[in-house]
């Protein structure tokens, strides 16, 4: 059964521009959640999507979106980028939305210049 | 606010030394608790989690982690660690029993053992 799989591996964009990461779950499951991981702040929730529809979200300004398809596949949007913004984008899935266990991707760095 | 600490951010072992790593989440009624460990190279992959029931959970590779209520205390243990064992760890809280999917992670702790 192949992983939590996360596109692209490493991004590099600079200050202003707008950046869209994907991330495709296990097969079968219907949440995903997404954690932003920096050296100062370590993890931090950005939000959690199951059955299309956002269920949780983290304390992130607005310029953090997301949305998930019907087969579950999610992506995440980060526009007008700033220097702060640079940082390891991490994906988990679940089966279900309070499932006993989430399954983490390798994500995505993005460092913006 | 909710917030899970975890006391050491670095922690050097010699092989077959005892484990110890220290983690304390804030009140929030009900909370479900996690340790994570991210290997180098490789993703984040859960070690051990704790619901409900037997306060002292076992989880893989020889892991172990008890809930103590009345300290808000999940401490991770390993009685004899291995060179294998070099990793970050994290302790993860949930808040609310459907909210497993946001996780409150402590800042980590970086293992290094000696071999």
């Amino acid at each position: 059964k192949a992983g939590v799989t996360q596109t692209p591996r490493y991004l590099i964009k600079t200050r202003g521009q707008q950046v869209t990461l994907s991330c495709s779950p296990i097969s079968g499951h219907r949440s995903v959640s997404w954690y932003q991981q920096t050296p100062g702040q370590g993890l931090q929730f950005l939000f959690e999507y199951f059955s299309e529809t956002q269920r949780n979200k983290g304390n992130f300004p607005g310029r953090f979106s997301g949305r998930q398809f019907s087969n579950s596949r999610s992506e995440m949007n980060v526009s007008t980028l700033e220097l702060g913004d640079s940082a390891l984008y991490l994906c988990a899935s679940s089966f279900v939305q309070g499932g006993e266990k989430l399954f983490f991707g390798s994500g995505t760095q993005l460092s913006v210049l | 606010a909710q917030s899970v600490s975890q006391h050491n951010h670095h922690v050097i072992l010699s092989e077959a030394a005892s484990l110890e790593l220290g983690c304390n989440y804030s009140y929030g009624g009900t909370v479900n608790l996690f340790w994570y460990v991210q290997y180098p190279g490789q993703h984040l992959q859960l070690l051990l989690k704790y619901f409900s029931g037997d306060p002292l959970v076992k989880g893989i590779k020889g892991f172990e982690a008890e809930f103590i209520k009345s300290k808000f205390s999940f401490n991770l243990r390993k009685p004899s660690v291995q060179w294998s064992d070099t990793a970050e760890y994290f302790c993860a809280a949930a808040y609310g029993s459907s909210n497993t999917g946001k996780l409150i992670f402590g800042q980590g702790t970086t293992l290094q053992v000696k071999p």
